[in-house]
């Protein structure tokens, strides 16, 4: 069963556009919630999370909306550059601190 | 801060030979470091997690005596692949950090011939 679905597998946004990416997950006892960028070949780079405590949290062009009682969180990516282009994943965690990761969602920004 | 580095980066071996890959907090200490395994196009899976001074703890499918992890101190973690096969090729990438904030190392990529 899968604890954490992302959508959608791919997405191509042009430059200065907005990049959504999506996540939902089951289980009430997850109660942190990352994003991750990743470039081929490298490890994954945290760009922001979120607790269920909060609805939304900013950080520059990237902000994480929390929806607590759809069990759903979303990245939003404002002026989307094509630096931007790699994978991103969503992950959830509990109180063991392990992190179970979405299924990695595909950005390409175009010039 | 918060830089994990991993070495080495990338390793080729002939099947049945062991592979250590090595995972270090560089400036701070981590009492919990996690092994992730991840093949072309995929996501991360757990493989274990590795805590200071005490045994890893394996997620289930994975092969505790193929897959050796040692976490001699707060700041490096080893894995081992044993007796490596083909299907062993994969991006090995730990990560270590304070409580659920992870931070991960660049990855190795083990090529097994």
């Amino acid at each position: 069963q899968q604890q954490v679905k992302q959508s959608p597998q791919s997405l191509i946004v042009q430059k200065g556009g907005i990049s959504i990416i999506n996540c939902a997950y089951e289980n009430t006892a997850f109660d942190y919630f990352p994003w991750y960028q990743q470039f081929p070949g490298k490890g994954p780079a945290l760009l922001i999370a979120i607790r269920p405590d909060v609805s939304e949290k900013k950080e520059g062009r990237f902000t994480i909306s929390f929806n607590k009682s759809a069990k759903q969180f979303s990245l939003h990516i404002m002026d989307s550059q094509p630096g931007d282009s790699a994978t991103y994943f969503c992950a959830v965690s509990d109180s063991s601190y392990k992190l179970i990761f979405g299924s990695g969602t595909r950005l390409l920004v175009r010039p | 801060g918060a830089v994990v580095s991993q070495h080495p980066s990338w390793v080729i071996c002939k099947s049945g030979t062991s592979v250590k890959i090595e995972c270090r907090s560089l400036d701070f200490q981590a009492t919990t470091m996690f092994w992730y395994r991840q093949f072309p196009k995929q996501s991360l899976m757990l493989m274990a997690t590795s805590n200071e001074g005490s045994k890893a703890t394996y997620e289930q499918g994975v092969e505790k005596d193929k897959f050796l992890i040692n976490h001699a101190s707060l700041t490096l973690s080893t894995l081992t692949v044993t007796s490596a096969h083909p299907e062993d090729s994969s991006f090995y990438i730990c990560s270590a950090g304070t409580a659920q904030t992870q931070y991960f190392g660049p990855g190795t990529r083990l090529l097994v011939l």
